[in-house]
């Protein structure tokens, strides 16, 4: 069965404070690694797909990272609006839906 | 593109009750998923449509619960009747096909069942 799993489940920061968000998966054959923002009452919004091992998207102060069985999403100098929750999602080979973590939710405090 | 569009927005109802959950995906998009979101269990898939046709429901967690596409810009959730333990946010998604990595999210609508 996929699985992922994402850490910290919440994470506070201060302004500028650079740090790391983890997410690791068991999937047998991975199609794509997925990263969504999502803030309060709103519905997830697309951020990043990574496709394999080695692989790096930026995008503003965000960088996702692939390795064979985690991905990390950094966020260099956050800043107030950067405070949302991370989810991560996995998708197996073939037409098979999204399997999500749970996320891990930012603050980041001026 | 006015985005995916979910009405209502938030439901309020009481054990027993019907509850009828509606979506309108992106004009174009092939694909239509609904998902449902707790603190508990995060999100989760419930069930897919291509081309209105569903592919996959095993995540529809009993026969109370239903879904129907019956064409490509309209879809709904029917929980029938609703249980407390139904008390989640509802989403829909749209893609523009099943293979696409990009799934466009609505804004949700927040069931509480009394």
């Amino acid at each position: 069965e996929d699985q992922v799993t994402q850490s910290p489940e919440a994470l506070r920061l201060q302004e500028g404070e650079s740090s790391s968000l983890n997410c690791s998966y068991t999937v047998s054959g991975l199609r794509g690694l997925f990263w969504y923002r999502q803030d309060p009452g709103k519905g997830p919004e697309f951020l990043f797909t990574l496709y394999s091992a080695g692989e790096e998207k930026e995008k503003e102060r965000l960088k996702a990272t692939l390795t064979k069985k985690e991905s990390f999403l950094h966020i260099t100098a956050p800043k107030p609006e950067d405070s949302a929750t991370y989810l991560c999602a996995v998708q197996r080979s073939g037409n098979t839906p999204l399997v999500f973590g749970k996320g891990t939710r930012l603050s980041v405090i001026a | 593109d006015a985005g995916v569009i979910q009405s209502p927005r938030h439901e309020v109802t009481e054990m027993g009750q019907e509850v009828t959950l509606r979506c309108k995906p992106i004009s174009g998009h092939n694909s239509l998923f609904w998902y449902r979101q707790t603190m508990m269990r995060g999100l989760e898939l419930l069930i897919y449509f291509n081309n209105n046709v569903p592919i996959d429901d095993s995540g529809m967690p009993e026969d109370r619960f239903s879904a129907k596409m019956p064409n490509a810009s309209f879809s709904t959730l029917k929980i029938q009747p609703s249980e407390p333990r139904d008390s989640a946010v509802y989403f829909c998604a749209s893609s523009p096909n099943p293979r696409a990595y990009e799934q466009y999210f609505g804004p949700g609508t927040r069931l509480t069942v009394t």
